[in-house]
Formats: structure tokens, C-alpha cells, sequence
């Protein structure tokens, strides 16, 4: 099994520019989650999914999006990036609610 | 607003001794609570989980649970420099309708010494 995979690793972005954030899990849990950590700082919750089709916003959804359109993938959209979201971001999935597997994350830069 | 605290230390050790890492909640309904180790530059990864009051003990590690007085803290003996990480703390729901949402704190670095 791969695990949780992200990509891309590394972006940087423009002001106003719009990604998505790959997530896609092998381990067929129904749980997925998108996180962000700011330097120093520990994991905010943006958005998680309890479920194909089934989402819902976290600690601080604003500025982001998500779809569950299998239970292989959760991606992240970011609409009009804002330097605000320079980060570094994390998916995890899980299949009881109780442990978390992390993605190797993606370190993003708006400029 | 629901919080988990920690301190960010660092809090540095010499090998072979005992690491203590604390963390206090602020919302009484939580019912589990977590450890994740996270080196740097990598991504965190559980190693300890608790949900009743007391100690639960796995290898080196020890987490203590007391929901009276909202803290959570997590004990390693034996320390050496490969535990040398940021150590994240978390509180989240549990049974019927958990949905495995967790709030994190801002984690604890701890430095080993050889």
C-alpha cells in the first residue's frame, strides 16, 4: 500500500492564482482530512469527510473547498490565493476516527 | 473556543532520563485525546492514544489522562536522541457520531542530549 499521497510536494503561487491540492488514499478508509501548520504552530483543521459525496468545514475553511467524489480522493481547492495561506498542508485519512494517517504534506508559498 | 495548550519548550534532556510533555483542554467534552511525534520536516504520526482517566502504558511511553483537571501529559523514559521531535497533543470526540475531528495544540519540541 502507498498510504496517503499528496501532490504536488513543493508549489508557490501568485497572488489571486487558483490549485488544487491532490490527496488519494489506498487503505479504504472513510475518513479524510485536510489540515494546515503554520511555522511553529500545530494542525488546524480545514475541512473533513466522513464519507464519499458526505463533507464538511473544519476550523478554518474560508478561502478553501473540497470534494469527495470517491473514497480514494479528497482534493483541495484554493480559490484566489492570499499570502494568508502560505503553509504547509496535510491530508490524513483514517479508518475509525480514532488513528490518523498522514500524507507527506505540501509546502506551499503565495508571493 | 475549544483549545488544547502546550508549552513549545524546547524542553531538552539528557539521554537515558525521563521526558515529561504536558498539555492542558479547555473543552470538557472531549473524550479522547492523542500523542503525535512529528520529526522536522515530516508529517506527524500517533503514538499514543488515551480515553479514561489514569496511565496507559505502551514500550517507553506513558500517557496520563486526568479529566477532572482537563491535562493530558505524556511521559518517555529512557530517552534517547532519536526521540528528539515536536511532540503534538490533541483532544477530539469519541463513540456515536465522532466524526474523528481533533484540536491540535501547538506542540512541544523535545531535544535529547547524547
Amino acid at each position: 500500500n502507498a498510504g496517503v499521497t499528496q501532490t504536488p510536494k513543493f508549489r508557490i503561487l501568485k497572488i489571486g492564482q487558483s490549485m488544487t491540492l491532490q490527496c488519494a488514499q489506498d487503505m479504504n478508509h472513510n475518513y479524510m482530512y485536510w489540515y494546515r501548520q503554520d511555522p511553529g504552530m500545530g494542525l488546524k483543521l480545514i475541512y473533513y469527510s466522513v464519507g464519499a459525496g458526505i463533507t464538511d468545514k473544519g476550523e478554518v475553511p474560508n478561502g478553501y473547498n473540497v470534494s469527495r467524489s470517491t473514497t480514494e480522493d479528497f482534493p483541495l481547492r484554493l480559490e484566489l490565493a492570499a499570502p494568508s495561506q502560505t503553509s504547509v498542508y496535510f491530508c490524513a485519512s483514517s479508518p475509525d476516527t480514532d488513528t490518523q494517517y498522514f500524507g507527506p504534506g505540501t509546502r506551499l508559498t503565495v508571493l | 473556543q475549544k483549545e488544547v495548550e502546550q508549552n513549545s519548550g524546547p524542553l531538552s534532556v539528557p539521554e537515558g532520563a525521563i521526558a515529561s510533555l504536558n498539555c492542558t483542554y479547555s473543552d470538557r467534552g472531549s473524550q479522547s485525546f492523542f500523542w503525535y511525534r512529528q520529526y522536522s520536516g515530516k508529517s506527524p504520526e500517533l503514538i499514543m492514544s488515551i480515553y479514561s482517566n489514569g496511565d496507559k502504558e505502551d514500550g517507553r511511553f506513558t500517557a496520563q489522562l486526568n479529566k477532572a483537571s482537563q491535562y493530558v501529559s505524556l511521559l518517555i523514559r529512557d530517552s534517547q536522541p532519536s526521540d528528539s521531535a515536536t511532540y503534538l497533543c490533541a483532544g477530539g470526540g469519541h463513540g456515536s457520531g465522532n466524526t474523528g475531528k481533533l484540536i491540535f495544540g501547538q506542540g512541544t519540541t523535545l531535544q535529547v542530549k547524547p
